[in-house]
């Protein structure tokens, strides 16, 4: 059973276009991200949500427009897609919420190619 | 502000000893990790230190801190083909509300 899943698992689009990604845990976490791995392979923390409040926004394009409908869910939908957001983005999560150690599970990623 | 530096490749031959550094700014950090990230897929989980343990070996894997440094480091003995991966430190700050700062990971390529 799939812990932290993610769709789509890739994505190819146009310059322009608006689109989203799903991600779904199955952990009962309280908290969970958004990561965008470049094509050198750094991993940049974009969002967090903590019980569906947004607790981190990295300098990120307001684009970029992350939304937790429940614990369980965080999607991330991009407006207006350039070439350079052309990357991996991968969802995790963790059980964080007044602890010193917390691991993260991440999703498998979600290639996307802007053309 | 936080910042993990790592060195981004290692190269070894199977069987050898892979050591792989990273070093950190923030004294206040209370865990510090190991992720490994194999090819296509996402980062999970090797290992973890508490900053008050200077080593932590667990079968081929072992973690040593030098907290006065602030220098991590993950040792892999006889390494394996089946080792190569990024391999991405990160911290972790009580106060950073679950915020994990990773490094810029390091590519090990295992020759056989």
């Amino acid at each position: 059973d799939t812990a932290v899943s993610q769709t789509p698992k890739y994505l190819v689009t146009q310059m322009g276009n608006d689109k989203s990604i799903k991600c779904e845990q199955n952990l009962g976490h309280d908290t969970m991200y958004w990561y965008k791995q470049d094509s050198k392979k750094f991993l940049k923390i974009m969002f967090s949500y903590n019980n569906k409040e947004l607790i981190i926004n990295e300098t990120v394009p307001n684009r970029f427009s992350p939304k937790s409908p429940d614990k369980a869910h965080l999607n991330l939908h991009i407006n207006s897609l350039e070439l350079g957001d052309s990357a991996v983005y991968f969802c995790a999560s963790s059980l964080a919420s007044g602890r010193a150690f917390y691991e993260q599970y991440f999703g498998p990623g979600t290639r996307l190619t802007v053309t | 502000g936080e910042d993990v530096e790592q060195s981004l490749f290692l190269s070894v031959r199977e069987g050898d000893s892979s050591v792989i550094n990273c070093t950190y700014t923030d004294s206040s950090s209370t865990y510090l990790y190991w992720y490994k990230q194999e090819p296509g897929a996402g980062l999970q989980l090797l290992t973890y230190i508490f900053s008050n343990m200077d080593m932590k070996q667990d079968q081929r894997l072992t973690v040593l801190l030098n907290k006065k440094d602030k220098h991590l480091s993950l040792r892999i003995a006889d390494t394996q083909t089946g080792d190569s991966a990024i391999y991405f430190c990160a911290e972790s700050i009580p106060s950073n509300a679950g915020k994990s700062t990773f490094g810029d990971g390091t590519t090990l390529t295992v020759k056989p």
